[in-house]
């Protein structure tokens, strides 16, 4: 299994670009997750995901979408790019079919808008 | 909602000595408490967790400890090694759903 494959991962973003991230995994886990890593500092969830069809938000939702149409992929669209929006982007997913179990996380995108 | 505070921020410790960081949290119905070790530059991997019917967990070097009424729950890390410098992350989870996290402790041992 590859787990959790995030793409591109790097991008430089000029104000007002858009740009979709991309985050697959292959252990057909239902629960799916995207958090943003300001520097220096810890995770902070902007959208998730329990299903195919179904998307809710976290923490910090404002400035971007997500979609969830098939158990394997969940992109993150950002429709105008902000200065704010520099971060690194981690999905994560989790089998909650096991219960209580960890989040596997992908290895990242280090997103940079000037 | 949930809310996760972690202590101290950093943490430099001389190779061979222990290290502990503290976590709190809110919410009493969190019951899952992973700990996550973040590599310069790499993605956040899990180290160990415990769950609230569990008191206390080890793993060679590595354990945690859980306070339910107080809320709170520690890392300890025996005979640090150099390849233990790292950011080290708590989360707190209802049910293995939606996980907060702490903002992290940035740990160096000094060799």
């Amino acid at each position: 299994n590859a787990g959790v494959t995030q793409t591109p991962k790097f991008r430089i973003l000029k104000i007002g670009q858009s740009m979709t991230l991309q985050c697959t995994q292959d252990m057909n886990h239902n629960y799916m997750y995207w958090y943003r890593q300001d520097p220096g500092m810890g995770l902070k969830l902007i959208y998730y995901s329990v299903g195919a069809g179904i998307t809710d938000k976290g923490e910090v939702p404002n400035g971007y979408n997500v979609s969830r149409s098939t158990t394997e992929d969940f992109p993150l669209r950002l429709e105008l790019a902000a200065p704010s929006q520099t971060s690194v982007y981690f999905c994560a997913s989790i089998d909650r079919g096991q219960g209580r179990s960890p989040l596997h996380f992908g290895n990242g995108t280090r997103l940079t808008v000037t | 909602g949930e809310n996760v505070e972690q202590h101290p921020s950093t943490l430099s410790v001389q190779e061979g000595d222990s290290a502990v960081i503290k976590c709190t949290y809110s919410d009493s119905a969190s019951n899952y408490f992973p700990w996550y070790k973040q590599e310069l530059g790499k993605r956040p991997q899990l180290i160990i967790d415990i769950r609230s019917n569990v008191g206390e967990k080890k793993d060679q070097r590595i354990a945690v400890t859980l306070n339910k009424t107080a809320k709170h729950f520690s890392l300890h890390i025996t005979e640090t090694q150099p390849e233990d410098s790292a950011v080290y992350f708590c989360a707190a989870s209802r049910n293995g759903q939606n996980f907060v996290f702490g903002p992290g402790t940035r740990l160096s041992v000094l060799p």
